[in-house]
């Protein structure tokens, strides 16, 4: 079984400043990690995964995430943010061993940009 | 390519009335899901699919039933709505499992009364 679980539910930032979104893990078995985002009254779109290649994860918009296997943590960071950051994010945790089909998201932290 | 769509893209019910919710996509994926949305919750996955003509149960699968007849398209029924019911409710494929990516549709929001 595998769990996730996001600190903050709304975090804000400044325009310009560092975004740090927190992600931890559960999981029995080595896991797959990614991040999505919710656009307003849109669905999900995939940020960055990791799948057991290199533990620095680049992904789209300028986002990157560190898996830490000792901290069992996979945040999602932003040098720099941007108004059009402002979206809900979400943390998802898959096992990869054979048959594990499901993907399990966390309840998501709303990012808001203060001008 | 139009991706993942869903239809309708809204609903509102009685308590006890019944609807389909239609996903389907182009882009010939074999695995498919139902997750439903909501507030402080996240997304919670309800069916899906592995391919066609196969279904499995997700974390919340009472209340709702699914068929996937046609490898684009996965059904999502409810025989009896209640007012529990009312969320959000977001379709997704990928090609197969673990790695990939799940790609999603806009979603329905549905009300039951």
């Amino acid at each position: 079984a595998q769990s996730v679980t996001q600190l903050g539910s709304h975090v804000s930032v400044s325009e310009g400043a560092l975004v740090l979104l927190r992600c931890n893990y559960s999981s029995s078995v080595p896991p797959y990690l990614f991040w999505y985002v919710q656009y307003p009254n849109q669905g999900l779109q995939l940020l960055l995964k990791y799948t057991s290649a290199a533990t620095l994860v680049k992904g789209i918009n300028g986002f990157e995430a560190e898996f830490k296997k000792s901290e069992t943590s996979f945040h999602l960071t932003k040098p720099s943010a941007h108004m059009s950051d402002a979206a809900e994010y979400f943390c998802a945790v898959r096992g990869s061993n054979f048959g594990n089909e499901k993907l399990t998201f966390g309840t998501g932290t709303r990012l808001t940009i203060i001008p | 390519n139009a991706g993942v769509t869903q239809t309708p893209k809204f609903r509102v019910l009685k308590t006890g009335q019944s609807m389909t919710l239609l996903c389907a996509q182009d882009m010939n994926h074999e695995y498919m899901y139902w997750y439903r949305q909501d507030p402080g919750m996240g997304l919670r996955l309800i069916h899906y699919s592995v391919g066609e003509g196969t279904t499995a149960k997700g974390e919340v699968p009472d209340g709702y039933n699914v068929s996937r007849l046609k490898k684009q398209n996965f059904l999502l029924g409810l025989e009896s709505a209640a007012p529990s019911q009312t969320s959000v409710y977001f379709c997704a494929s990928s090609y197969t499992r673990s790695t990939d990516t799940q790609y999603f549709g806009p979603g329905t929001r549905l009300t039951v009364l």
